[in-house]
């Protein structure tokens, strides 16, 4: 079935730039996610990419797609200690939308 | 007023106990969703249903059962609690349209004893 790994944690200094990858394995998903959990808190649509897209910027989240390796990736620059979350990564199923495979989540921690 | 409330917000309760946790949204959506979240695990999907008259299986739902009893409420039950249910359920609503982007209550923390 469908999967989707992300490693567990990342520890950055406060203006450091975090990269966090994730692979997922539904080729015919239309959209692919990355969803942000602050403490104590329901998570949060943070950006997503359609499948035909590489790249896609947002301030200061830029997100890679890697159709081929199957490989999903969000940068944010200049990070923060109010980045500090867990964010996921999410692959829809198929092509319908609607139910969507989350990964692990990784813990994103900023140190100042 | 948040757009998905979940009640209740903390519970704790005993081995072979009946619990039910409720969902509601106020955002005019059609599909709702039941997950638990594990550390380390992510979420994983227990049951949704994308009208009021569909229900169906997630990854998870062998202990759980649902009811969608309007299009702005999904109530989620476990006939007989056991202590590996202990997570923190969220519930969670998407349009049929656009980018399907899931809005998430804030989630109830079960323990069971």
């Amino acid at each position: 079935g469908e999967d989707v790994e992300q490693s567990l944690f990342l520890s950055v200094r406060e203006g450091d730039s975090s990269v966090i990858n994730c692979t997922y394995t539904d080729s015919s998903s239309t959209y692919l996610y990355w969803y942000k959990q602050e403490p104590g808190a329901g998570l949060q649509l943070l950006t997503y990419i359609f499948s035909n897209m590489d790249m896609k910027q947002d301030q200061r989240l830029t997100v890679l797609l890697n159709k081929k390796d199957k490989h999903l990736s969000l940068r944010i620059a200049d990070t923060q200690t109010g980045d500090s979350a867990i964010y996921f990564c999410a692959e829809s199923e198929g092509n319908q939308g609607g139910k969507l495979i989350f990964g692990q989540g990784t813990e994103l921690s900023v140190k100042p | 007023d948040a757009d998905v409330t979940q009640t209740p917000r903390n519970r704790i309760t005993k081995t072979g106990k009946r619990i039910m946790l409720e969902c509601s949204q106020t955002k005019g959506h059609d599909r709702m969703y039941w997950y638990r979240q594990d550390p380390g695990l992510g979420l994983r999907l227990i049951y949704y249903s994308f009208d009021v008259k569909d229900i169906n299986k997630g990854e998870i739902s062998d202990g759980y059962s649902v009811s969608r009893q309007a299009q702005a409420k999904f109530s989620l039950s476990l006939e007989s609690a056991i202590p590996n249910q202990t997570a923190l359920y969220f519930c969670a609503t998407s349009d049929q349209q656009g980018v399907h982007e899931q809005f998430f209550g804030p989630g109830t923390r079960l323990t069971v004893l």
